[in-house]
């Protein structure tokens, strides 16, 4: 089954506490892409990358690093939490140009 | 830079009505496509359309249509005959062709009463 799967689905973490959110994607896709959705903000893109070991910016990208090593994986990084990084956050892929696939979600909590 | 503007936070409508969600976007790109995704209660994220922008048809697909007007830079979106299923928030997304970055709407809530 064509599919992206996160992990955790949920977590909560202190400030401070480093964690990585892994995506990975088996539909080959070139392109993946993180966003993060918060009440009233819709989806805000946070990286996307074009291919392995392309990575760039979307519109909120302090906080957060990602890297790209192999196709399918996508993970996110979370150096050092912040409260203001409690969010929904969502991991996509898709074939260039055309509709994203998502992934169910992961809920951060940060306290 | 791109801009998606989904106006209407919040439409409330009793089973049957028909409902339009509009979607007003700005970018620079002469080429790029448009999206609307559904977000029902459980969460998931669900792709309805996409849109080129060289390709201004309208689409029906059973209950759903879709208005493209590039003079207005436009993508609306209309459910005839609304169901309780419907309900959902509803996002419009812009991407240039390459996919690279995208951007979406704050999204609008649709609530259909039985």
């Amino acid at each position: 089954e064509a599919q992206v799967t996160q992990n955790p689905r949920y977590l909560i973490t202190v400030t401070g506490k480093k964690l990585t959110v892994t995506c990975s994607q088996n539909m080959n896709h070139e392109y993946m892409s993180w966003y993060r959705q918060d009440p009233g903000l819709g989806l805000r893109q946070i990286y996307y990358s074009m291919n392995v070991e392309v990575t760039d910016k979307g519109d909120v990208p302090e906080g957060y690093k990602v890297s790209r090593k192999e196709k399918r994986n996508f993970p996110l990084i979370l150096e050092s939490p912040s409260p203001n990084q409690t969010s929904l956050y969502f991991c996509a892929s898709s074939l260039y140009g055309q509709e994203l696939f998502f992934g169910e979600g992961s809920r951060l909590t940060v306290l | 830079a791109q801009k998606v503007t989904q106006a209407q936070t919040e439409i409330s409508v009793v089973e049957k009505e028909d409902v339009t969600l509009d979607c007003v976007y700005e970018t620079r790109d002469t080429t790029y496509y448009l999206f609307w995704y559904k977000q029902p209660p459980s969460g998931e994220l669900v792709f309805l359309i996409r849109r080129n922008s060289f390709d201004e048809q309208n689409e029906i697909s059973g209950r759903y249509s879709w208005n493209f007007q590039k003079s207005t830079s436009s993508f609306n979106f209309t459910i005839t005959a609304s169901q309780v299923v419907d309900s959902a928030v509803y996002f419009c997304a812009l991407s240039p062709p390459n996919a690279g970055k995208s951007t979406f709407g704050d999204g609008t809530t649709l609530t259909v009463k039985p």
